[in-house]
């Protein structure tokens, strides 16, 4: 088991609201990084933070956002939501140029939108 | 743009037999590496085993082993002695830059 927390593990929205869900990343990780991963496929890249700033995107629309606070947890945030974004959310933590050999995945937040 | 590739939707698998699941990747990048991951049913990614695409040797990790080749473009895992709690779905990842891009993923069913 990671020390990667993330909150809630499932929720359902309507189309249209917004929906923030949180990721607090393994002890001494600095970097936060979002994926989208719809059923039966395998996970996108949505983005990533590190230092308190995004310094990388996938190819998601700006309703997509995040933050990530000084204790290096992150939220990502979905305006306006679109059936089309219910998916499995993971947040993976790491160190900056450790190269990923020590990204750690959280067991990821089930989202429904109807 | 880095793309990953594995063909195989679904594998059966003898208990205590051996399984090879394919991969194969495409890059520009001469620095990247390979991951392989396993997402049992609830949800969580569970990293299994890393190359660099400058490792001279293949990775291990127990019963996991990588079997890496540069020229083809093919980073096939291989799981020895497969048991129950192996039954999941895995999935192939590069990192380029600073991201990880995913396969669509094989299901492995592991038969008693």
């Amino acid at each position: 088991e990671t020390g990667v927390t993330q909150s809630p593990t499932h929720l359902i929205k309507t189309r249209g609201q917004q929906v923030t869900l949180r990721c607090s990343s393994q002890s001494g990780h600095n970097t936060v990084s979002w994926y989208q991963q719809a059923l039966g496929q395998g996970p996108q890249f949505i983005f990533q933070y590190y230092r308190e700033e995004e310094n990388g995107r996938g190819n998601f629309p700006p309703r997509f956002s995040g933050l990530q606070f000084p204790n290096y947890s992150s939220e990502l945030n979905v305006n306006a939501l679109e059936l089309d974004d219910s998916a499995l959310y993971l947040c993976a933590s790491s160190v900056a140029g450790s190269g990923y050999t020590e990204a750690f995945f959280g067991q990821g937040t089930r989202l429904t939108v109807v | 743009a880095q793309k990953i590739t594995q063909t195989q939707p679904g594998m059966f698998v003898q208990e205590k037999e051996a399984v090879t699941l394919d991969c194969t990747y495409d890059t520009s990048d001469p620095s990247y590496g390979l991951f392989w991951y396993k997402q049992p049913s609830s949800g969580e990614m569970i990293f299994l085993i890393y190359q660099g695409s400058y490792d001279q040797q293949n990775a291990t990790e127990g019963r996991y082993s990588l079997n890496f080749q540069k020229a083809r473009k093919s980073a096939n895992l291989v799981i020895s002695a497969s048991q129950l709690g192996d039954s999941a779905m895995y999935f192939c990842a590069m990192r380029a830059d600073y991201k990880l891009s995913f396969g669509a993923g094989t299901t492995v069913t592991v038969r008693a």
